[in-house]
């Protein structure tokens, strides 16, 4: 089946420092891809909706400048979070659409939860 | 605004019966719904979607039911297996906006 690889899994870093998430889909090419955050007992907050070659489409309340997206390829979407702080701590998930399978489902990683110190 | 809302929090089911999951929308423009189910601290996994154009779509031991009039969806799961215990969400298939979900414990 379609599996989409989201790396790395886990962060701990300092307060201050910038880190990049990858989301790749492995099997199908992804014109669109999304990221998502969960902060515990609470559900998936869509963050944003990143399309290949174009910029980023970002929710209301989502920081475009301190959450940059680059989807540079139909295979590949990175998030990074500039200048990470404690409240920036959270589980990221990623997904990509894949436009091959009837309606278009979203396959997703496994997220990265992020611990900043 | 294409809302999805799935009224009950959990769901409590004997191994070998039958699940029935909900979920009611309020805007009829749609092309697909999809069900997913998620474990905790992993990504959701899609399982099953369903076309505006269809009623019911089957995949093994999931079946999914659209009734348009009622703007109802429900994802049947049979027989279920302690290993289906998850959360399960339904969602359009424009920005997929997630609710709360429903927790769905499969038990011996």
């Amino acid at each position: 089946g379609a599996v989409v690889s989201q790396h790395p899994s886990w962060v701990i870093c300092k307060s201050g420092t910038s880190v990049k998430i990858e989301c790749r889909s492995l099997d199908f090419q992804a014109t669109t891809m999304f990221w998502y955050r969960q902060f515990p007992k609470q559900s998936l907050m869509l963050m944003a909706t990143s399309n290949e070659g174009s910029k980023a489409t970002y929710e209301q309340g989502v920081e475009k400048d301190k959450f940059l997206i680059n989807h540079a390829s139909l295979t590949l979407s990175t998030l990074t979070v500039t200048s990470a702080h404690p409240e920036d701590s959270s589980f990221y998930i990623c997904s990509a659409r894949d436009p091959s399978r009837e309606g278009q489902p979203q396959h997703f990683g496994d997220g990265t939860r992020l611990s900043i110190l | 605004d294409q809302q999805v809302k799935q009224n009950s929090p959990s769901l409590s089911v004997q191994e070998g019966r039958i699940s029935i999951l909900n979920c009611d929308y309020t805007n009829s423009m749609f092309d697909y719904f999809l069900w997913y189910k998620k474990y905790p601290a992993e990504g959701p996994t899609f399982l099953i979607s369903i076309s505006s154009i269809k009623d019911k779509n089957e995949d093994g031991r999931f079946t999914v039911f659209l009734n348009k009039s009622a703007k109802h969806l429900s994802l049947h799961i049979v027989p279920s297996q302690p290993g289906d215990s998850a959360v399960y969400f339904c969602a359009n298939t424009d920005k997929l906006i997630f609710g709360t979900g429903t927790r769905l414990q499969v038990f011996p």
